[in-house]
């Protein structure tokens, strides 16, 4: 079955560092990857997102690639700022059909990040 | 746009007290709809969902029960709560388009639940 394996935190930077959560997943067929946010006390927040080999997914300063021949999707940040302390999941998707859109998360990494 | 709600959004509840937590969702139609729990703030757990009116898919056996009286409505239910049963409650809902389908899901605000 699917599955989805992110990097264990928590994640301690100071401001300004550049950031790399790993995300590798096990899946059959072509899945949809994402990238969620969850704020203290908040609901997810969709951060990116990409549906094929190569895709390249980004907002607010976050970036991840879609690699197929390493089934990753890494999540990378050039600068972080303190208020991108949050927890940060990875999700699978599926190829449609009969999955009725059932996401595969993550464990969750925690993200500190200090002025 | 679209957007979902969730109450309460904090609860307190002795343990064997029923329970009833409600989502809906605007500004679409015949959505998936999901309960996740999340203990200690990290994994999300996959309760229930459901793809129409009436049709309940239940991911982990245990005392809690889902229903889905209309479209845009999703109630997680107990008869009596255990003290396990604490943790952040969260709704969210999809929309399949078709291939390729971005299966991305969008979350409610949460419900904290603490049975004490």
């Amino acid at each position: 079955g699917n599955s989805v394996t992110q990097m264990e935190g928590p994640v301690t930077l100071s401001e300004e560092a550049f950031l790399t959560i790993n995300c590798t997943y096990t899946a059959t067929g072509y899945p949809s990857l994402f990238w969620y946010v969850q704020y203290p006390g908040e609901g997810l927040q969709l951060l990116l997102k990409a549906t094929k080999a190569d895709d390249k997914g980004s907002n607010k300063g976050f970036e991840a690639t879609y690699r197929k021949e390493t089934t990753s999707f890494h999540l990378e940040k050039g600068s972080v700022q303190v208020s991108d302390s949050a927890v940060y999941f990875c999700a699978l998707g599926s190829a449609g059909g009969t999955s009725y859109g059932k996401l595969t998360f993550g464990q969750g990494t925690i993200l500190t990040v200090h002025p | 746009s679209q957007t979902i709600h969730q109450w309460p959004a904090t609860l307190v509840q002795p343990v064997g007290s029923p329970l009833s937590l409600e989502c809906t969702v605007e500004g679409t139609s015949n959505p998936n709809l999901y309960w996740y729990r999340q203990a200690a703030g990290r994994g999300l757990q996959l309760l229930f969902y459901s793809v129409g009116i009436g049709q309940i898919s239940s991911e982990v056996p245990q005392n809690l029960s889902a229903s889905r009286p209309q479209d845009r409505q999703f109630i997680l239910s107990s008869k009596k709560l255990l003290l396990s049963d604490s943790g952040f409650y969260l709704c969210a809902w999809s929309v399949y388009w078709g291939p390729p389908s971005m299966d991305e899901q969008y979350f409610g605000p949460g419900t904290r639940l603490t049975v004490t």
